[in-house]
C-alpha cells in the first residue's frame, strides 16, 4: 500500500484556475470511486472539501470540483481566493478496508 | 454537532508504548453507518491512515503498522483508543482521530502532538 503521487506544489493568481493531480493504480485510484479530498491550514484539522471523486459537502463552494481519469484523481479550484491557499490532500479507498492518502500538494495563491 | 477530542500523554519514550484515546460527543458512536479513524501526520509531513474500527469492534488496521496497532473501542464511554507499540522516533506525530461516514472523513479531531523522545 503505497502512498498516493501528489505534486508538491501548486500555485495560482486570484481569480485564477488550479488543478492538482493524484495518481494511484487500479487497485485504488482506478479501482473505486472513493477518492477524496481535503484542505488543511496550517496548525489546523483537515476539512472535507470533495468525496466519492466529485461530490462536495454542504457549505463547500461550487469553486472546488473533482474529477478521474483511469488512475488519477484531480481536484480544479476556480475563481483562487487568498482563503484557498493551504495544503491539499487526496484520499483513496484501496480494497479490504484500507485506505490511502496522499503524499499532499502545497497550494499557493500568487 | 458532532465533536471528537483526542487525549494522552504527549511525550513517550522509545521502545514504549503510545496509548491514545478519542471521546465523541454531540453523537453516538454506535451510529450503524458510521466508522472511527485514526490518522497521523509526522511534523511537515503528509497525512498516513493508521487504522479504522467499527462500534461492534471490527478492526482494519495499515499493513505497514499493522504488527504494532491495535484500536480498541468502549461504546458505553462513547471513546476509541489508539495503542502503537515499541516506538521510535519516526512515530512522532500529529495524531487526528475522525469519523468516516462510509467513504470519507466528516469529522475530525483538533489533533494532539506526540513526540517519542528519552
Amino acid at each position: 500500500q503505497s502512498a498516493l503521487t501528489q505534486p508538491p506544489s501548486a500555485s495560482g493568481s486570484p481569480g485564477q484556475s488550479v488543478t492538482i493531480s493524484c495518481t494511484g493504480t487500479s487497485s485504488d485510484v482506478g479501482g473505486y470511486n472513493y477518492v477524496s479530498w481535503y484542505q488543511q491550514h496550517p496548525g489546523k484539522a483537515p476539512k472535507l472539501m470533495i468525496y466519492e471523486v466529485n461530490k462536495r459537502p454542504s457549505g463547500v463552494p461550487d469553486r472546488f470540483s473533482g474529477s478521474k481519469s483511469a488512475n488519477t484523481a484531480s481536484l480544479t479550484v476556480s475563481g483562487l481566493q487568498a482563503e484557498d491557499e493551504a495544503d491539499y490532500y487526496c484520499s483513496s479507498y484501496a480494497g479490504s478496508n484500507m485506505w490511502v492518502f496522499g503524499g499532499g500538494t502545497k497550494l499557493t495563491v500568487l | 454537532q458532532l465533536q471528537l477530542q483526542e487525549s494522552g500523554p504527549g511525550l513517550v519514550k522509545p521502545s514504549e508504548t503510545l496509548s491514545l484515546t478519542c471521546t465523541v460527543s454531540g453523537g453516538s458512536i454506535r451510529r450503524s453507518d458510521c466508522y472511527w479513524d485514526w490518522i497521523r501526520q509526522p511534523p511537515g509531513e503528509g497525512l498516513e491512515w493508521i487504522g479504522t474500527i467499527y462500534y461492534s469492534g471490527s478492526t482494519y488496521y495499515n499493513p505497514s503498522l499493522k504488527s504494532r496497532v491495535t484500536i480498541s473501542v468502549d461504546t458505553s464511554k462513547n471513546q476509541f483508543s489508539l495503542r502503537l507499540s515499541s516506538v521510535t522516533a519516526a512515530d512522532t506525530a500529529v495524531y487526528y482521530c475522525a469519523r468516516r461516514s462510509g467513504t470519507y472523513e466528516d469529522s475530525w479531531g483538533q489533533g494532539t502532538l506526540v513526540t517519542v523522545s528519552s
